[in-house]
């Protein structure tokens, strides 16, 4: 069975940073693309990072060069490095497991809250 | 950059009713790449149909999806209990992803 993990949300001050961190187990890890997917209080799903098998990654444009997606294959463990954080990164983040451009399995999700 | 436009926002309906949700695209996608999600209050999204059609494992044979092209659809034949949730379409391409703004189906 598919386990994913999510640790290190919490509340931090805009212009911050936070790592999130995500634990997986019952699958070959090395093998996939992992993403991270957001969603905001009250609203619908956005999509933040993905990593793939070979290390290449990919953001969407409201993180990219502030946020930073990596993996440790030997700890089937994925990250996210989140700088310069801004109020509307307030959100639950989650892990996901991506196969064939879709999110077969997903944690239970982190929260994020930027405030001051 | 695809934008996925779900209709209609709010499907209000009863328990054995059909239900029908639609997700049109900005310009035409791969199907092999489109998939549905269902999410109920305070739980992660779960993936329901992946490939446009293929059901996910575990879900029942009451969910279908359909499509091509620009144009998808989700149908739940007769709406049980559980089901009642909102649903949020979704496609990958050119290394990005795009979900919809989410179907919710209500209990009438």
């Amino acid at each position: 069975e598919v386990q994913l993990l999510e640790s290190g949300g919490g509340s931090i001050q805009p212009g911050g940073s936070l790592r999130l961190s995500c634990g997986a187990s019952g699958f070959t890890f090395r093998l996939y693309t992992m993403a991270w997917v957001r969603q905001a209080p009250g609203k619908g799903l956005e999509w933040v990072s993905a990593i793939l098998s070979d290390d290449s990654t990919s953001y969407a444009d409201s993180v990219r060069g502030r946020f930073t997606v990596s993996r440790d294959n030997s700890k089937n463990s994925l990250s996210l490095q989140m700088n310069s954080l801004r109020a509307d990164d307030t959100a639950v983040y989650y892990c996901a497991q991506r196969v064939e451009g879709s999110f077969r399995s997903w944690g239970q999700g982190t929260l994020v809250t930027v405030s001051s | 950059e695809i934008v996925l436009t779900q209709s209609p926002g709010t499907l209000s309906l009863s328990p054995g009713e059909r239900a029908t949700l639609s997700c049109r695209a900005s310009q035409s996608v791969s199907a092999n790449y489109f998939a549905w999600y269902q999410q109920k209050p305070g739980q992660a999204p779960r993936l329901v149909i992946y490939g446009a059609s293929s059901r996910a494992t575990g879900i029942p044979d009451r969910f279908s999806g359909s499509g091509s092209g620009a144009d998808f659809t989700l149908t739940i034949s007769r709406l049980e209990p559980e089901d009642f949730a909102v649903y949020y379409c979704q496609v990958y391409g050119n290394s990005r992803v795009t979900f919809g703004q989410g179907t919710r189906v209500e209990i009438k």
